[in-house]
């Protein structure tokens, strides 16, 4: 069986451009989220979907970020008009329906210059 | 709301000798569980021990243990012979209620010496 694997590791944008990043879950792993991680600090909750549905997005989630999960299968989160404080590590993490730990993606990082 | 505590930011550990990283936990929720998961230099979050706010007996993995206080609200992690592999940042998450999301701690950079 094949991780969560996300798409690009790396990406560098210049102020004021928009980024997708893609994650991929571990096959039959129905629930998926997005976190984001500064350095030096523990990842914090972006948003999380059950299947095709988006059912948690956290206050962090401006405007300029969007999350889809059109067929409930891969993810994929845009940032409009990245801003230097946008520079992190995007990480993906998918887990069983009914199974509480959820396995992690090698991460997008993501720099705004 | 929510919120995991670690108080170490680093610790050393000799090869071989067990350690134990802190973590205290606030929720005001019943229901709830306990994560660590290992973060080497690579990036990767690896998910390595849970133990829910019902469960009677400490969670066990391997070499990783979960000494699990409900009435002191901690969660502590305790990694016995240690190895040089071990070297990694650790993190302490809870989730809570019936949200699905994990509240993560600010972590504790863990050193294991030769």
């Amino acid at each position: 069986d094949t991780g969560v694997s996300q798409d690009p590791r790396h990406k560098i944008t210049k102020r004021g451009q928009n980024v997708t990043f893609r994650c991929d879950p571990i096959s039959e792993h129905n629930r998926l989220y997005w976190y984001r991680q500064t350095l030096g600090q523990g990842p914090e909750f972006l948003t999380y979907f059950q299947n095709e549905a988006q059912l948690e997005k956290s206050r962090l989630l401006s405007d300029r970020f969007s999350a889809e999960r059109p067929k409930g299968s891969f993810s994929t989160l845009e940032i409009q008009r990245t801003e230097q404080g946008d520079s992190a590590m995007y990480l993906c993490a998918s887990s069983l329906p009914g199974a509480e730990e959820q396995y992690f993606g090698p991460g997008t990082r993501l720099t705004v210059t | 709301a929510q919120k995991i505590t670690q108080t170490q930011p680093g610790m050393f550990v000799q090869e071989k000798e067990a350690v134990t990283l802190d973590c205290t936990y606030d929720t005001s929720d019943q229901s709830y569980g306990l994560f660590w998961y290992k973060q080497p230099s690579s990036g990767e979050m690896i998910f390595l021990i849970y133990q829910g706010s019902y469960d009677e007996q400490n969670a066990t993995e391997g070499r990783y243990s979960l000494n699990f206080q409900k009435a002191r609200k901690s969660a502590n992690l305790v990694i016995s012979a240690s190895q040089l592999g071990d070297s990694a940042m650790y993190f302490c998450a809870m989730r809570a209620g019936s949200a699905r999301q994990l509240t993560f701690g600010s972590g504790t950079q863990l050193t294991v010496l030769p």
